[in-house]
């Protein structure tokens, strides 16, 4: 089944850390580029990152709002992508989905979401 | 970076009705543009990719229209199924954007 998996979710205080992880199975993992979107209770969808493929040198790109805090990563060989947050704050309180990238043949679309993961960042 | 704007916020509607909701980019996206569905408790789903390209699976009462900044979704025939929260989405350039979607509930 094509599918993605979010893991690690849970309740941080601020400050603290936190890694989610994404386990992709069903289709070719290592050719796509992987994101990361959250969105907060009650608000909208939220761009946070995205990890490119080996082809595009793994690069990486990120929101503004978690540039040098957050770092995406990916294991090809473990069809998995991670989410590392550092220094947490309280609106970093959201529901985190990995979503695959489609960017070929000139259509680009987030095709296949997971089902989030909830992030709780409180005192 | 750029914004996208959705109108109307929110939306009633009843079963059979044809709504459109409409999406403007700050500044030109090409036809860069996604449209997604979420229900309540769920991931988004795509629905309409490059602006215009109905994404497989989805009913063909969906569609979608629009280059640079201005943009459309129309569902043609409003099912039960279809009451939920919908997103515009540009992937022309970074920051990746999302519009603040539109809630469509059933009058």
């Amino acid at each position: 089944e094509v599918q993605l998996v979010e893991s690690g979710g849970g309740l941080v205080q601020p400050g603290g850390s936190l890694r989610l992880s994404c386990a992709a199975s069903g289709f070719t993992f290592s050719d796509h580029y992987m994101d990361w979107v959250r969105q907060a209770p009650g608000k909208g969808l939220e761009w946070v990152g995205r990890r490119r493929n080996r082809a595009n040198s793994y690069t990486a790109e990120y929101a503004a709002s978690v540039k040098g805090r957050f770092t995406i990563s990916r294991d090809d060989s473990k069809n998995s992508l991670d989410l590392q947050m550092n220094s947490l704050k309280i609106e970093d309180t959201a529901v985190y989905f990995c979503a695959r990238a489609n960017i070929g043949g000139g259509s680009r679309s987030f095709d296949l979401w997971g089902r989030g993961t909830l992030v709780t960042v409180s005192s | 970076d750029i914004q996208l704007t959705q109108s109307p916020s929110f939306l009633s509607a009843s079963v059979g009705d044809r709504v459109t909701i409409t999406c403007r980019a700050s500044q030109g996206i090409s036809s860069y543009l996604a449209w997604y569905q979420q229900k309540p408790g769920k991931a988004p789903e795509l629905l309409i990719y490059s602006a215009s390209t109905l994404q497989s699976g989805v009913p063909s009462r969906f569609s979608g229209s629009g280059s640079g900044t201005e943009f459309t979704l129309t569902i043609s025939s409003l099912q039960p199924e279809d009451f939920a929260t919908f997103y515009c989405q540009q992937l022309s350039s970074y920051p990746i954007t999302f519009g603040q979607g539109t809630r469509l509930e059933i009058k």
